[in-house]
């Protein structure tokens, strides 16, 4: 079956712009999150969706960044007013339930100049 | 100091070696663990889990250490294809998954 897809694969913004990254997880799956991957860096916890459960947000970096997850499906992380540092490639996974196999999306791979 | 700690290479062997990667985790009390390989601008994927009895898959290998908090990833007879970015993978109590930063594996003709 389809796997995770995300787009864009590629976003080029201007800082200060805002930007909506968007994640469609596989079918079925309850459990999304959004990671962030630096040049050269591990991947960095952002936030996670369980089914209608209230997100754990503990990872996003400020008050920038936030996700939204409608329908139990659809998922999409929106970086305000984005700086240079944002720049990034972000990662969605999905799994069945939470703490299962992630399997990942190719990432959108975001520069902010 | 991090939850998950890796050496982060490169590790740069020739075809055919045995080539092992070691991991060490903070948090006594996780629950699993795992091994993902990313490929250069590509998503991580899962290679395999990590079970306390040590497991095997075809020229890979697996083993937890809980005493010492460490898990070890060999890879015997490297191929090219096995050039990549390993993955080591914690499963905290809470559930949530805390990667590492990964080692590099660049194996040469």
């Amino acid at each position: 079956g389809a796997g995770v897809s995300q787009s864009p694969s590629n976003k080029v913004t201007e800082k200060g712009k805002d930007v909506e990254l968007r994640c469609d997880p596989i079918s079925g799956h309850t459990a999304l999150y959004w990671y962030r991957q630096s040049l050269g860096q591990g991947l960095e916890f952002l936030i996670y969706f369980q089914g209608n459960s209230a997100p754990d947000k503990s990872g996003l970096p400020s008050d920038r960044f936030s996700a939204e997850r409608t329908g139990g499906s659809v998922s999409t992380l929106t970086i305000q007013r984005t700086q240079q540092e944002d720049s990034a490639v972000y990662l969605c996974a999905s799994s069945p339930f939470w703490g299962e196999t992630q399997y990942f999306g190719p990432g959108t791979r975001l520069l902010v100049l | 100091r991090k939850e998950v700690e890796q050496d982060p290479g490169p590790f740069n062997v020739p075809e055919g070696a045995t080539v092992a990667f070691n991991c060490t985790y903070s948090n006594s009390a996780s629950q699993s663990f795992f091994w993902y390989r990313q490929d250069c601008r590509k998503e991580p994927k899962l290679l395999m889990s990590v079970y306390s009895s040590g497991n095997e898959d075809g020229r890979f290998t697996a083993q937890l250490n809980r005493a010492s908090q460490y898990i070890s990833l060999l890879i015997r007879d490297s191929k090219l294809s096995d050039s990549a970015t390993y993955l080591c993978v914690v499963k905290s109590n809470t559930g949530k998954l805390i990667f590492g930063q990964g080692t590099t594996l660049q194996v040469k003709p």
